[in-house]
């Protein structure tokens, strides 16, 4: 099965500064790879699919990239509401594992 | 607006069963493949089961394989996860999600979510 690993685990940044939040597969996942938010007593929301696709209705703050089997969600500006938890998640095949996230904290 | 709701959660004694609902409204339910998350208390998200759109195929995790069941009724726009021979390793937060993709063009991307219901299993 194919593993994902975030780093860091927690990412600590002040409000304005630039995220970047990493996860590496353990083998090729093509682009088949989506990340989510989640905010403490919420469900997960989708950010992005297929690597760099957003979703419908998020800020054009949030970006992703890479393929193969590094990725990357790049937050430009950070906004107050932007710190939660990050998860990434391999779409490629069953078992549709999920990293074990990157805590993004206000510094 | 799109919605899910969860329901069937509850405290269950090790061994024993339970049935998780999902009801789905504002959107044509049987269009799309839908998926069975949890989340155990303070820890990250755990992909359970999923379900294409004809429930032509259904795929599971290693650690729920044989002892959980995913199943739809387009008719009821309701999606099921039947929940045997339950471990304390079990309890989570079930959630219910839909796939981005529409019919056969599952994306295994989660774009809609449920609130959740809870299942404990506790002795």
């Amino acid at each position: 099965e194919i593993v994902l690993t975030q780093s860091p685990v927690t990412l600590s940044l002040s409000p304005g500064e630039r995220a970047t939040l990493s996860c590496r597969a353990s083998q090729s996942i093509s682009s088949y790879l989506a990340w989510y938010q989640q905010k403490p007593g919420q469900a997960p929301r989708l950010l992005i699919y297929d690597a760099s696709n957003r979703a419908t209705g998020i800020p054009a703050r949030f970006s992703g990239s890479g393929s193969g089997t590094d990725f990357t969600l790049t937050i430009s500006s950070l906004e107050p509401e932007d710190y939660a938890v990050y998860y990434c998640q391999q779409c490629s095949n069953w078992p549709l594992l999920f990293g074990q996230g990157t805590r993004l904290e206000i510094k | 607006e799109v919605q899910l709701v969860e329901s069937g959660g509850g405290m269950v004694q090790p061994g024993r069963s339970l049935r998780l609902s999902c009801a789905a409204s504002g959107i044509t339910f049987g269009d799309y493949a839908m998926h069975w998350v949890r989340q155990a208390p303070g820890k990250g998200l755990e992909w359970v089961s999923s379900i294409r759109w004809n429930s032509g195929n259904m795929g599971y995790a290693d650690s729920v394989k044989g002892r959980f069941t995913i199943s739809r009724d387009n008719a009821k726009n309701s999606l099921y996860l039947q929940m045997n021979s339950l471990r304390p390793e079990d309890t989570a937060l079930y959630y219910c999600a839909k796939d981005l993709g529409f019919g056969s063009g599952t994306y295994n991307a989660f774009d809609i979510w449920g609130q959740g219901t809870m299942v404990t299993v506790s002795s």
